[in-house]
């Protein structure tokens, strides 16, 4: 089976603007989870895409959001970005059926200026 | 955000020595995993925990799943130069409260002199 897959790889923005990144699961996992990584904060969740709901959600503010389609494919949208927003975003899949192990995509680097 | 305890924070080894980390939390978990994580690259599974006591081997890796529930280590023997890289321990908190959500360690820088 294919991995996950996000795009795109790397990716520079400004202070203000907005930016969406796209995850695609493994086949036949319903389960999408956004993490972000940083290295004074290491890997924090962001939330998690079940079956095209919202079924967890970390500590981040409203500027951060998710969706997810009925192809279990996710985007994660982040706006007004921040100096701070800076990090590797990481889409990470599972099954969906509970505690489960999860596979992790290579990430998208964002860098905002 | 929550972060489990792990440690060493770094390690710098000789080639062929057995290596050791471990990650402990103050709150019960319900599963243990280890990562590894290469320069610019996504988390890879090493190995999944899912029972109090469990011991589980992958290749020369060997982890365990604390009997308390609170902690997890990983063994790696006779170290090889790919073994470079940052090991991440992380789990599901028993307070999760359904989903999916992973808490992940400090992580634990791995470099091997050859």
């Amino acid at each position: 089976k294919a991995g996950v897959t996000q795009t795109p790889r790397y990716l520079i923005k400004t202070r203000g603007q907005q930016v969406t990144l796209s995850c695609s699961p493994i086949s036949g996992h319903r389960s999408v989870s956004w993490y972000q990584q940083t290295p004074g904060q290491g890997l924090q969740f962001l939330f998690e895409y079940f079956s095209e709901t919202q079924r967890n959600k970390g500590n981040f503010p409203g500027r951060f959001s998710g969706r997810q389609f009925s192809n279990s494919r996710s985007e994660m949208n982040v706006s007004t970005l921040e100096l701070g927003d800076s990090a590797l975003y990481l889409c990470a899949s599972s099954p969906g059926e509970g505690l489960e192990t999860q596979y992790f995509g290579p990430g998208t680097r964002l860098l905002v200026l | 955000g929550q972060q489990l305890n792990q440690s060493p924070q770094s390690m710098f080894i000789q080639e062929g020595e057995d290596v050791s980390m471990n990650c402990t939390s103050s709150s019960i978990f319900n599963t243990w995993l280890w990562y590894k994580q290469d320069p610019g690259e996504g988390p890879v599974l090493l190995i999944a925990l899912y029972k109090a006591g469990e011991l589980t081997s992958n290749g020369r890796l060997t982890a365990q799943f604390g009997i308390t529930r609170k902690d997890s280590f990983l063994n790696i023997s006779a170290s090889i130069p790919s073994d470079v890289g940052i090991y991440f321990c992380a789990g599901h908190p028993i307070l999760t409260g359904g989903g999916n959500k992973l808490t992940f360690g400090t992580g634990t820088q791995l470099k091997v002199e050859l």
